[in-house]
């Protein structure tokens, strides 16, 4: 079974401060990870993925996020927060790559940016 | 179209009444699959496609719900004699490949389902 925590339901930042959302995940088997954003009304959008190549994942945006084995974590980063940016971001777990596996995700983390 | 499209966008149901969700993959893509997202949670797994092929219908919460795809492209999702508990936004993907190697599920924009 595979499990997906967020700390953290909402997390408020200041514009040009640093953006950190936490995922940390259960699995039973060598995880593939994911971030997602979801912005009202919209899909959500595939931000960044691990695949047990690097374990410091760049995407799009300027995010980027690390895998750290040894605390279950994939914490999701960026340098400087953007008005554009707020939005509702999960963390996801899969079995395998993703393309014939049902994600496991996590409640969210709703993004405020403070202008 | 080049994205997932799903509709309606919106659904408003009474108890008890049958509701039938559509989605429309990218062309081509064999890999489809269902999520329901309740509000203020993420979205859960209810089933996967391959092709026409229903695969894993482990996250259907009831067989009041049931899924298809006859032709292996649009699919459908019914769910029977709604319930209040039904009430969430249903969320269809779709992915290009199956098995090894990293294939991106695309998501539609889902369709909110309000069932009074």
């Amino acid at each position: 079974a595979q499990s997906v925590t967020q700390l953290g339901s909402h997390v408020s930042v200041s514009e040009g401060a640093l953006v950190l959302l936490r995922c940390n995940y259960s699995s039973s088997v060598p995880p593939y990870l994911f971030w997602y954003v979801q912005y009202p009304n919209q899909g959500l959008q595939l931000l960044l993925k691990y695949t047990s190549a690097a374990t410091l994942v760049k995407g799009i945006n300027d995010f980027e996020a690390e895998f750290k084995k040894s605390e279950t974590s994939f914490h999701l980063t960026k340098p400087s927060a953007h008005m554009s940016d707020a939005a509702e971001y999960f963390c996801a777990v899969s079995p395998g790559p993703g393309g014939a596996d049902g994600l496991t995700f996590g409640k969210g983390t709703h993004l405020i940016i403070q202008p | 179209g080049a994205g997932v499209s799903q509709s309606p966008r919106y659904k408003v149901a009474k108890r008890g009444q049958d509701v039938a969700l559509r989605c429309d993959p990218i062309s081509g893509h064999v890999s489809l699959f269902w999520y329901q997202q309740a509000l203020g949670q993420g979205p859960e797994f209810l089933t996967y496609f391959q092709n026409e092929a229903q695969l894993d219908k482990s996250g259907l919460p009831s067989d009041r719900f049931f899924a298809e795809r006859p032709e292996g492209s649009v699919s459908t999702l019914k769910i029977q004699r709604t319930q209040q508990e039904d009430s969430a936004v249903y969320l269809c993907a779709s992915s290009s490949e199956t098995g090894t190697g990293f294939n991106e599920q695309y998501f539609g924009p889902g369709t909110r389902l309000t069932v009074t």
